[in-house]
């Protein structure tokens, strides 16, 4: 099993700013097979990322992810008041698929 | 458009069964990867469970000889029978479909419906 461990566990970060957010993984994620999702309190994920770096339908382009192999980052460009929430890195090239523990990004 | 609604959520004894549904619109069931994957109260996410277009299924070990996930094409719903349930399958569950191509990339998530497990 792939394990994903996210860093940092909380993000605490004005409107405006830019977070950056990590994701590492035990062992090589195949084809980048590296997913994204954003929670909101009381709400499903909705998927950001997929691929490592294709962002999903809708999803505005302050939102970019890259990386390969083991290490996979996520950046919000000009944080909006709407992106403070939990983000989650996934694998889904292995089975089982295993999510990261999440980041919270949280208004300073 | 499609859309996820699920149900059946509760409170239920340690030991307990209960059948989740997922109504699924927009999309043919049996034509899709579906998942369920579960949110413990302040916690991650974690996959539970798959069934594929062919009908296979498969399992977390968590879960493996506990539940089993199944479909109905007349009804276009997904479900999920859970035996023997214990505290740790506390959680909010969510049936999500999968990519036609990446069958664990989740597009589409229901709103989740709630179980806890507690005497």
């Amino acid at each position: 099993e792939i394990v994903l461990t996210q860093s940092p566990g909380t993000l605490s970060l004005s409107p405006g700013e830019r977070a950056t957010l990590s994701c590492r993984a035990s062992q090589g994620v195949r084809s980048s097979f590296l997913a994204w999702y954003q929670q909101k309190p009381g709400q499903a994920p909705r998927l950001l990322i997929y691929g490592a770096s294709s962002r999903a339908t809708g999803v505005p382009d302050r939102f970019s992810g890259s990386g390969s192999g083991t290490d996979f980052t996520l950046t919000i460009n000009r944080l909006e008041p709407e992106d403070f929430a939990v983000y989650y890195c996934q694998q889904y090239a292995g089975s089982p698929t295993t999510f990261g523990q999440g980041t919270k990004v949280e208004i300073k | 458009e499609v859309q996820l609604v699920e149900s059946g959520g509760g409170l239920i004894q340690p030991g307990g069964s209960l059948r989740l549904s997922c109504a699924a619109s927009g999309f043919t069931v049996s034509d899709n990867y579906l998942s369920w994957v579960r949110q413990a109260p302040g916690k991650g996410l974690e996959w539970v469970s798959v069934i594929y277009r062919g009908g296979s299924t498969y399992y977390a070990d968590a879960v493996k000889g506990r539940f089993t996930i199944s479909r109905d094409s007349f009804e276009n719903t997904l479900y999920l029978q859970m035996n023997s349930l214990t505290v740790e399958d506390t959680a909010v569950y969510y049936c999500a479909r999968g990519h036609y191509f990446d069958w664990f990339l989740f597009n589409s998530w229901g709103q989740g419906t709630l179980v806890t497990v507690s005497s």
